[in-house]
């Protein structure tokens, strides 16, 4: 298993830009999230979902959207790219509370995105 | 008032010695999540409690859910334990809050 795959690893922008970091996992995970992370923060939630077409909306979702089309992929959107969007964004997965198993947080290896 | 709050901040030691890093919350919490972010940047996952103690090689969690409070324990550190551990709560509608992580670097 691959477990939690992102990319690109890096990825510099101009302000107004858009585009797409990618997440895909291969556990067959409900739950899928994404996260940024800044200086002296912890890790904040911008978007999850539970499943294949539904999303909700995290701690800090504004200028950024996600659609969930398969279990497997689950892309960020970031549509009018700003300065403040300069962060480490994490994909993460697991399965949900109700499925009964285990749900230990897998995360992906991280974008770090920088926008001037 | 941050709802998870770790400490210490930054931590050094000397190869060998007993590391603690403290997490205490104030919210309700279904579970608590150590984790592991190495210098590359990727975050791995060392342990989930919900209660009394896990121990994984020289790593042991606690969790006391009375007092609100967990500790990671690293016995005979090395200086491949360098990294930054966060400690995370999961609540409500199983949603998790981060604390802001504790960096440590073993010294040979």
């Amino acid at each position: 298993n691959a477990g939690v795959t992102q990319t690109p690893k890096f990825q510099v922008l101009k302000t107004g830009q858009s585009m797409t970091l990618q997440c895909a996992q291969d556990m067959n995970h409900e739950y899928m999230s994404w996260y940024r992370q800044d200086p002296g923060m912890g890790l904040r939630l911008i978007h999850y979902s539970v499943g294949a077409g539904i999303t909700d909306q995290g701690e800090v979702p504004n200028g950024y959207n996600v659609s969930r089309s398969t279990t497997e992929d689950f892309p960020l959107r970031l549509l009018s790219a700003a300065p403040s969007q300069t962060s480490v964004y994490f994909c993460a997965s697991r399965q949900t509370r109700t499925s009964g198993l285990s749900y230990e947080q897998y995360f992906g290896p991280g974008t770090r995105l920088t926008v001037t | 008032k941050n709802e998870v709050e770790q400490s210490p901040q930054n931590l050094t030691a000397q190869e060998g010695e007993f590391i603690t890093i403290n997490c205490s919350y104030s919210v309700g919490i279904s579970a608590l999540h150590w984790l592991q972010q190495h210098p590359g940047g990727g975050i791995v996952s060392l342990f989930m409690l919900s209660s009394g103690k896990k121990k994984h090689g020289r790593l042991i969690a606690t969790i006391n859910i009375q007092e609100k409070h967990s500790s990671l324990h690293i016995t005979a550190s090395h200086p491949r334990d360098s990294a930054v551990y966060i400690c995370a709560v999961r609540y409500g509608t199983d949603k998790l809050i981060f604390g802001t992580g504790t960096r440590l670097q073993v010294f040979p």
